[in-house]
């Protein structure tokens, strides 16, 4: 079965930087790529970043790029996410979301999502 | 960056009834089209991906389709556990991009 679990998500003030975490299981976790997804309380859904499953080529939207990094670590099954500069508008629930391939696809699988706040 | 809007925003359906949701691209698509549900307090899930193909365990009430810049959601006869929200999302290009949602609602 796979499962997501998403941490690292809290209350932090305008500037500041978290890492947020996704423990993957139950699928070949190099295999695939790998998304953040994040939705703003009441709104819809923006994806984030992006990054392959093995030669590790990212990408970001616009919003984030400059700020926020995605990374993973194959050797523990985990994807990260680096986010300096936080403004209140980053506020959201942070999903992250597995992929179908292993440089794209839809999103097959989705975590509950961690919240971070920004705000002072 | 391909713009996807979703219409209407709220769509008031009878149980029993059909629904039709429509997702517009702003540029043409390949058949990279897929569809989510959500409901509140949960990750959304997987409906449709490939413009058409049904999910796993996905009922064959929800069927997907159109192409180029044209995409539809049709339920075909609305049970209770439906009325939610439903998203689509383009990943053809980068950045990937999803619609503003379309919230079924009972009438």
């Amino acid at each position: 079965e796979v499962q997501l679990l998403e941490s690292g998500g809290g209350l932090v003030r305008p500037g500041g930087s978290l890492r947020l975490s996704c423990a993957a299981s139950g699928f070949t976790f190099s295999s695939y790529a790998m998304s953040w997804v994040r939705q703003a309380p009441g709104k819809g859904l923006e994806w984030v970043a992006d990054i392959s499953g093995n030669d590790f080529s990212t990408h970001y939207a616009d919003s984030v790029n400059g700020r926020f990094t995605i990374s993973r670590d194959n050797s523990k099954d985990t994807l990260y996410l680096q986010m300096n500069s936080l403004r209140a508008e980053d506020t959201a629930l942070y999903y992250c979301a597995k992929r179908t391939g292993n440089y794209g696809g839809n999103f097959d699988y989705w975590g509950q999502g961690t919240l971070v706040t920004v705000s002072s | 960056e391909i713009v996807m809007t979703q219409s209407p925003a709220t769509l008031s359906v009878s149980p029993g009834e059909r629904a039709t949701l429509s997702c517009r691209a702003s540029q043409s698509l390949s058949s990279n089209l897929a569809w989510y549900r959500q409901k509140p307090g949960q990750p959304p899930s997987l409906l449709i991906y490939g413009a058409s193909t049904r999910a796993t365990g996905i009922p064959a009430r929800f069927s997907g389709s159109g192409s180029g810049t044209e995409f539809t959601l049709t339920i075909s006869s609305l049970q209770s556990e439906d009325f939610e929200v439903y998203y689509c999302q383009q990943y053809d290009n980068w950045p990937l991009t999803f619609g503003g949602g379309t919230k079924l609602e009972i009438k």
